[in-house]
């Protein structure tokens, strides 16, 4: 089955900066890959999201790349603010079917004032 | 309301007891899921429901019990459960076919403890 390996586990950035975070997934069948932002005692929700058949897609301050050759993907964003402080999970879809979404353990981002 | 609601949102039983949880979502979908949320760990797959059939179990317990009577209510039916069964219990839907989307939306929760 899909194994979806995310780091880091939890990442501090001063406000301002900018902030990466990396999974790798292993079935070469997944086309879709989404991020989810999970704030303290909240439900997860989607914030970016990208298709096998493109390298890269970004929404204002949230991007999202591809490699599909080296299996991995990377949410990157931009001039953090307080509020983008939450856990971040990335998923990934199982042997094609959108259905059977597979998620990384999820990062910590703490965006320091 | 709109989207995705679960109640709930919290709950505290013995290992004896006999619990449901609901879920209900307002934005048309057809697929519904239960995910189980434990601290530091990945969110896990439990049921998926497609036009209220079951498409997937993940290896779950006997002891969780989905019901899905149509595309709008999903059920998780819980029964001498064990302290490692406490977690928060997420429920998500989405949209099947065409237009399809991809996208899961998901409820708030239930905290759920196991005594």
């Amino acid at each position: 089955g899909e194994n979806v390996e995310q780091h880091p586990s939890t990442l501090s950035v001063q406000e301002g900066d900018s902030a990466v975070i990396k999974c790798t997934y292993s079935d070469s069948a997944s086309n879709y890959f989404p991020w989810y932002k999970q704030e303290l005692g909240k439900r997860p929700q989607l914030i970016i999201d990208i298709r096998s058949n493109v390298g890269e897609k970004k929404d204002q301050r949230i991007a999202v790349t591809l490699n599909k050759t080296a299996k991995h993907f990377s949410l990157h964003i931009t001039e953090t603010q307080p509020e983008d402080s939450a856990v971040y999970f990335c998923a990934a879809t199982s042997g094609g079917s959108a259905r059977q979404l597979t998620f990384g353990s999820g990062t910590q981002l703490t965006v320091l004032p | 309301e709109t989207g995705v609601t679960q109640t709930p949102r919290h709950l505290v039983m013995g290992m004896t007891n006999k619990k449901s949880l609901k879920c209900e979502q307002h934005l048309g979908h057809n697929a519904m899921y239960w995910y189980k949320q434990s601290a530091k760990k990945p969110l896990e797959l439990m049921f998926v429901y497609n036009f209220k059939e079951q498409t997937e179990n993940n290896s779950v317990p006997s002891r969780f019990s989905p019901e899905c009577p149509n595309s709008s209510h999903l059920f998780l039916h819980l029964h001498t459960l064990q302290p490692e069964d406490s977690a928060l219990y997420l429920c998500a839907s989405s949209q099947e076919g065409a237009p399809r989307t991809d996208t899961q939306y998901f409820g708030p929760g239930t905290r759920l403890t196991v005594l």
